[in-house]
């Protein structure tokens, strides 16, 4: 596809419970970030990839949150024993070499995530 | 980082123009954004500025930049109602690799 995709584009989950949320960014993108938006915030950044490895991972909020990106294309953000405060929108997004300089972002719709 | 604060929300009418501001917080901030997020969609670069500059101009968008009191603002010219969505101001800062800082967001309503 033209824009960044993300699966699924809503979760409902049981607390405790494992779960997975997948990013495909656009083809040929080098850099890929996932960010976190709580209702009323704006997003908060989680992790950055430059290619496979994660250049900057400060923004996961603990243990519980993981994210790979094996193969520099596909990435999955991963949290283990979810806890109702992990409920957001978790968006994705990617860019290419021209514009990682200008910072300049594109964003899937997001994968919306309810723990109860 | 540290908060980038927005006010949370401006109503205008059809036709008149909005100005949406914001306070960032890094003076090492190489680029600021504006981002724009419609209900059920992804959010969406507006305009982006770089620091050494004062104003930028892209059709019915201005972007102020007052850097030594760190204030950004976003002027939309003759506002329509498919304007309304919530504005993003964020900042970038190299060293990050450009994870950007947001605001909370200006919700626009644009009334008939």
């Amino acid at each position: 596809g033209a824009g960044v995709s993300q699966t699924p584009s809503n979760k409902v989950t049981e607390k405790g419970k494992y779960v997975e949320l997948r990013c495909d960014p656009i083809s040929g993108h080098t850099a890929l970030y996932w960010y976190r938006q709580s209702l009323g915030q704006g997003p908060e950044f989680l992790i950055y990839f430059q290619g496979t490895g994660a250049a900057d991972d400060s923004g996961l909020p603990n243990d519980r949150f993981f994210a790979v990106r094996p193969e520099g294309s596909v990435s999955t953000l991963k949290i283990q024993r979810t806890e109702r405060g992990d409920s957001a929108v978790y968006l994705c997004a990617s860019s290419p070499i021209g514009t990682v300089n200008t910072g300049e972002l594109f964003f899937g719709e997001g994968s919306r995530l309810t723990v109860l | 980082g540290e908060d980038v604060e927005q006010s949370l929300f401006l109503s205008v009418r059809e036709g008149d123009s909005s100005v949406i501001n914001c306070t960032y917080t890094d003076s090492s901030s190489t680029y600021l954004y504006w981002y724009k997020q419609e209900p059920g969609a992804g959010l969406q670069l507006l305009t982006y500025i770089f620091s050494n500059m004062d104003m930028k101009q892209d059709q019915r968008l201005t972007v102020l930049l007052n850097k030594k009191d760190k204030h950004l603002s976003l002027r939309i010219a003759d506002t329509q109602t498919g304007d309304s969505a919530i504005y993003f101001c964020a900042e970038g800062v190299p060293d990050s690799g450009y994870a950007l800082n947001f605001g909370k967001g200006t919700s626009l309503l644009v009334t008939p």
